[in-house]
């Protein structure tokens, strides 16, 4: 079956950037996502990318696709102390059932 | 426009008894997932409703388990007899159907406790 792997913990300063990073198993065409979650509340979709792209830009998140690596990483430029929560990898294998699975989740820490 | 809600927001029961959780999705998505979420782990997917579709019931971890959907809309899990590692934050998210794009709207939680 599919598996979604990701770092646990990332800390930056206010006003870098932050890198996320994921690796996933599944070779076929898929959607690969990038959901939120914020103390308290449920996840939150922030983006996507269809595997068939290798980037997508949205206004400061940059989605990265190496599908020869199956490497997804979400970068954020200007880190702000409102970007700390958990940052979920997604996938959904289109060859099979729309049921997506999660990475573990990692905890974005941002500190002045 | 209203989200999808879910209730209650937080449940502490005692180990043995009955629990039911709600979820009301957003009007009109025909996709109802529920998952659970303990501290430390990643989405673990229970169940999910399509339509009217027989349920993906292939993530349930036990027969302990079990969810209805009424009328297309909305969603009951019920965990019976309930164990302290039934402890965690669980998870209802609707889309507007299953196709391939299937943005998932996630309620915010309910996070059961069994002492």
């Amino acid at each position: 079956g599919e598996d979604v792997e990701q770092s646990l913990f990332l800390s930056v300063r206010e006003g870098d950037s932050s890198v996320i990073n994921c690796t996933y198993t599944d070779s076929s065409s898929t959607y690969l996502y990038w959901y939120k979650q914020e103390p308290g509340a449920g996840l939150q979709l922030l983006t996507y990318i269809f595997s068939n792209m290798d980037m997508k830009q949205d206004q400061r998140l940059t989605v990265l696709l190496n599908k020869k690596d199956k490497h997804l990483s979400l970068r954020i430029a200007d880190t702000q102390t409102g970007d700390s929560a958990i940052y979920f990898c997604a996938e959904i294998d289109l060859g099979g059932s729309y049921i997506p699975t999660f990475g573990r989740g990692t905890s974005l820490i941002v500190h002045p | 426009g209203a989200g999808v809600s879910q209730s209650p927001s937080n449940k502490v029961t005692e180990k043995g008894k009955d629990v039911e959780l709600r979820c009301d999705p957003i009007s009109g998505h025909t996709a109802l997932y529920w998952y659970r979420q303990s501290l430390g782990q990643g989405l673990e997917f229970l169940i999910y409703f399509q339509g009217n579709s027989a349920p993906d019931k292939s993530g349930l971890p036990s027969d302990r388990f079990s969810a209805e959907r009424t009328g297309g809309s909305v969603s009951t899990l019920t965990i019976q007899r309930t164990q302290q590692e039934d402890s965690a934050v669980y998870l209802c998210a609707s889309s507007r159907d299953s196709s391939s794009y299937n943005e998932q709207f996630f309620g915010p939680g309910t996070r059961l406790t069994v002492l």
